[in-house]
This record gives structure tokens, C-alpha cells and sequence, in this order.
């Protein structure tokens, strides 16, 4: 198996709810990362995890929370959203955290906020 | 402003011939460079990368050129083909201590004129 899985595909949701993207990988990379991508630019990191702990938070509001059960998923929390959120969010997986190793991208889920 | 950037937003080839896609980067600490492929509704798509000891790597169809003197990358595409439109990203980290996610270049659309 060599592909990062994201579900669901498509997500539109209020500002006032809670929803939950799911990332999954059976690769054994132990360095999974969430980008979030606007139309027509080019995805910009959100988080990194490396071997399950959080390592990098790129300054993201609370209203996104990650989480990481084990080496395989990848959550992102969505509470309170705003419009402006609304893009295509990536999940991304690698062999380990050190640089220099490729990083496997899922297709995305587009998150439409009303 | 961004680390890495791209000359050109859209690029216009004829099929069969030859694409070349730039970037230039103004990290001088980037040591590891990436080229994705990004089709319509999907991730990005890992095409090939190479590392600030080589210059050149090639691989199917494509080439990767890196010039370290004045931070510039570029991608060969030969003998284009339809598949092959996309928008095309070059991506980097660097061996600093900053972040392991990778940096994009804004990114270059690729159209494949008949």
C-alpha cells in the first residue's frame, strides 16, 4: 500500500459545528503533516507529526486541532470555523521527520464553511 | 516573502515539445528540492527531487536542473504530452533549524496545446 487516504472527500459545514477530517496511511512513515491549500496557491503547512507527537505548529488557530491516535491516522478537528477556512486541506505522510525524504500526499478534503 | 517562488504563473507548450519549468529559491540553507505535479481535484503528485550536493538528476521524461550559484531549479519535461498538464510546484527545506514541512513555490499551470 502506497497512498495516504483522506476522508471525506467533500465537507461543507456551518461555523457553528464540529466536524473531523481522517488521514490514514499504512506505509510505516512516522511523519504525517496537515497543509491547507487555497484556490490557485500553494499549500502551505499546518502541522507536523513526527512519531505520533506534535512537533511543528505553524501558528494555526485553535479552531483547528490535530491529533494523532497512532503511526497510521492523522485527525484534524474542526470547531467554530470561519468562511476564510474554507480550502483544500492535505495530509501528507514521510519516512521519518528528518529533511530530505519525499512526502506522499493524499487527495485532500475541500472544506466548504457557510 | 515566500522562500521559493516560480518566473512564470502559466506556460503554454505544444505537444511533443519540450517543457521547462523554473523556480528560484532565496534560502541559501535549502538543501533538498522537489518538484510536484498537481492535477485538477487531487493532491500533489511527487515527480522527482534532488539534493544541493548534485546538480542534475534525471528520471523518466523529466530532468531536474539545480544551480546553487544563483538559487535557481528547474524541471524538463520531454516530448509533452496531454497527461501532463497540471500545475507544477517546486518545494524545499532546508537543514537549518527551521521547520521540516516543505516550503511551495507559488506554482506554474502547464497547458499542452494540440
Amino acid at each position: 500500500d502506497t497512498e495516504v487516504t483522506q476522508t471525506p472527500k467533500h465537507l461543507v459545514m456551518g461555523m457553528t459545528n464540529k466536524k473531523s477530517l481522517k488521514c490514514e496511511q499504512h506505509m510505516g512513515h512516522r511523519a504525517m503533516y496537515w497543509y491547507k491549500q487555497k484556490a490557485k496557491k500553494p499549500p502551505e503547512l499546518m502541522f507536523v507529526y513526527s512519531y505520533e507527537k506534535l512537533s511543528i505548529n505553524e501558528s494555526v488557530p485553535s479552531r483547528f486541532s490535530p491529533e494523532c491516535p497512532n503511526s497510521s491516522l492523522l485527525n484534524l478537528h474542526l470547531h467554530a470555523l470561519q468562511p476564510e477556512d474554507s480550502a483544500l486541506y492535505l495530509c501528507a505522510s514521510s519516512q521519518e521527520r528528518a529533511r530530505g525524504h519525499e512526502q506522499f500526499f493524499g487527495p485532500g478534503t475541500r472544506l466548504t464553511v457557510l | 516573502g515566500e522562500s521559493v517562488g516560480l518566473h512564470l504563473p502559466t506556460l503554454s507548450v505544444q505537444e511533443g515539445d519540450n517543457s521547462i519549468i523554473n523556480c528560484a529559491y532565496s534560502n541559501s540553507a535549502s538543501d533538498y528540492f522537489i518538484w510536484y505535479k498537481q492535477e485538477s481535484g487531487k493532491g500533489p503528485q511527487f515527480i522527482i527531487d534532488i539534493r544541493s550536493n548534485m546538480d542534475k538528476r534525471q528520471g523518466q521524461r523529466v530532468t531536474v536542473l539545480l544551480n546553487k550559484t544563483v538559487k535557481h531549479l528547474s524541471l524538463q519535461i520531454a516530448a509533452t504530452q496531454p497527461g501532463d498538464s497540471a500545475v507544477y510546484f517546486c518545494a524545499e527545506t532546508d537543514s537549518g533549524g527551521g521547520a521540516d514541512g516543505l516550503t511551495f513555490g507559488k506554482g506554474t499551470h502547464l497547458i499542452i496545446q494540440p
